[in-house]
């Protein structure tokens, strides 16, 4: 079956850290870029960072550059997520998400449950 | 880059169509071929529906038809069913060194 399923979310302090990690399965996953997008409760859709096949290369939203880290690990089927300094604001559903075309970013085919990050 | 604009809202009835619209600017959907849209049912996650500004991914009903013109990309829905009523975001590739931006989203209520 093809999937991906997130795992790490939690309530964390403002200042705090968290790791998200997603698991892929189903399909060759070191084919393909991957990426998170975030959605903030009641609100819309957030690109957050990209990553490409092999661990390069990667990129950030500017609401998140220094403090989040993407990794992926080919050999566990893993995309992971690290969340640091973390702000009320990144208080979201985080989605694991396939992306798709000739360019990152050009579409994401796939998307994960998501897990919720509370920081308060 | 400022989100894409769609309206916040949107209504058609049963059987009947209605179209969505999401305006960018000459650097995002006015440059590129790459828009996408996704639909959102309430507590569940996005699913793709349009790619590459008109393609249908395998399983999305032709009843989902997306178009381009200049900087505003829209989706017009079809023979409108119950099952259509969620949210739909549009979302466009931005540049190599940027990220896509999604719009803010629209209600589209089946009535």
């Amino acid at each position: 079956q093809v999937e991906l399923v997130e795992s790490g979310g939690g309530l964390v302090n403002p200042g705090g850290s968290l790791r998200l990690s997603c698991a892929a399965s189903g399909f060759p996953f070191s084919g393909y870029y991957m990426s998170w997008i975030r959605q903030a409760p009641g609100k819309g859709l957030e690109y957050i960072s990209y990553i490409g096949s092999n661990g390069i290369p990667t990129n950030y939203a500017e609401s998140v550059k220094g403090r989040f880290t993407i990794s992926r690990d080919n050999a566990k089927n893993s995309l992971y997520l690290h969340l640091s300094s973390l702000k009320v604001d990144d208080t979201a559903v985080y989605y694991c998400v396939r992306d798709r075309g000739n360019v990152a970013g050009q579409f994401f085919d796939l998307w994960g449950q998501g897990t919720l990050v509370i920081v308060s | 880059q400022s989100a894409l604009t769609q309206p916040p809202s949107a209504s058609g009835s049963l059987g009947q169509s209605v179209t969505i619209s999401c305006t960018g600017t000459s650097s995002d959907i006015g440059a590129y071929n790459y828009v996408s849209w996704y639909q959102q049912h309430p507590g569940k996650a996005p699913k793709l529906i349009i790619y590459d500004v008109t393609q249908r991914p395998p399983g999305v009903p032709d009843r989902f038809f997306g178009s381009k013109s200049g900087n505003t990309a829209s989706l017009t829905v079809s023979g409108l069913q119950a099952d259509d009523e969620a949210e739909y975001y549009c979302s466009s590739y931005a540049g190599l060194s940027s990220l896509d931006i999604f719009g803010g989203g629209t209600k589209l209520t089946v009535l």
